[in-house]
C-alpha cells in the first residue's frame, strides 16, 4: 500500500464551481498533514497545515479524519488561478522527511 | 521568512558526466534541508535530509551524495550519472519548529541523455 493515495484527476471544472479532493494515508503514527499546490514545471507550494478540528483559509477548507486516515480539501467558487495539482502531505516515521501524494491535477475552465 | 536559491535551473548532461547541484538559504540559521526529485508522471522522493552541519542522511541508496559544508548550503553530488537520474531536483528547508512545514527551492530540471 503507498504512503499516500490520491485520485490523479484530472478534475475539470467551470468557475465559481465547488470541488473536494480527498486523499489517504498508511501511517497512523503521522503527526502533521498539509495540501501544497504545484504549478506546472514549478516547485511544490504550501497552500495550508491541516488540523485535527478542521480548517479554513479563504475559500479553502481541509478536514482531516484520524480515525479513517483520510484528509480532505475542498475549494469553494473556483477561480481559473485555482488550476494546478494539489498534493496531500503526512509526516513519515522518521519525523523529518515528508510524504508526498502524487497529486490531482485541477483544471478550472471560463 | 526564509528563501531557497538553487542553480542551475536547467541541465542536460550526458550519461557517465558528474553532476554538482547547490542549494542556498537565507533568512534562517539552523534549518533542516532536504533533497527531493520528482520524477515525470511520479510524487516527490526525498533523497537526503541534514539537521546540521557535516550531518546527512540517506532515504534512497543510489549513485548520488549530498553533503552540507556551511550552515545554509546543501550540495547534491554524483561521481556518473544515470539515465534514470533525470527529473526535478528541488531543494527544501525547515525551521524545525513549524511543525515539520517545508519550503522549497524553484528546483533544478535535469536531463540525462
Amino acid at each position: 500500500r503507498k504512503e499516500v493515495e490520491q485520485d490523479p484527476g484530472p478534475f475539470n471544472v467551470p468557475e465559481g464551481a465547488t470541488v473536494a479532493f480527498n486523499c489517504t494515508y498508511s501511517n497512523s503514527a503521522s503527526q502533521s498533514f498539509f495540501w501544497y499546490r504545484q504549478d506546472c514545471r514549478k516547485e511544490p507550494k504550501l497552500l495550508m497545515s491541516v488540523y485535527s478540528s478542521g480548517n479554513e483559509d479563504g475559500r479553502f477548507t481541509a478536514q482531516l479524519n484520524r480515525a479513517s486516515q483520510y484528509i480532505s480539501l475542498l475549494i469553494r467558487d473556483s477561480k481559473l488561478s485555482d488550476s494546478a495539482t494539489y498534493l496531500c502531505v503526512v509526516t513519515s516515521n522518521s519525523g523529518y522527511a515528508l510524504n508526498f501524494g502524487k497529486g490531482t491535477s485541477l483544471l478550472v475552465t471560463p | 521568512s526564509q528563501t531557497i536559491h538553487q542553480w542551475p535551473a536547467t541541465l542536460v548532461q550526458p550519461v557517465g558526466s558528474p553532476l554538482s547541484l547547490e542549494c542556498t538559504v537565507e533568512g534562517t540559521s539552523n534549518p533542516n534541508l532536504y533533497w527531493y526529485r520528482q520524477a515525470a508522471g511520479r510524487g516527490l522522493q526525498l533523497l537526503f535530509y541534514s539537521v546540521g552541519i557535516g550531518q546527512i542522511s540517506s532515504e534512497v541508496p543510489q549513485n548520488l551524495s549530498a553533503s552540507r559544508p556551511q550552515d545554509r548550503q546543501f550540495i547534491l553530488s554524483s561521481k556518473k550519472l544515470l539515465l534514470s537520474d533525470s527529473g526535478f531536483y528541488l531543494c527544501a528547508c525547515d525551521t524545525g519548529t513549524s511543525a515539520y512545514e517545508q519550503y522549497f527551492g524553484p528546483g533544478t530540471r535535469l536531463t540525462v541523455t
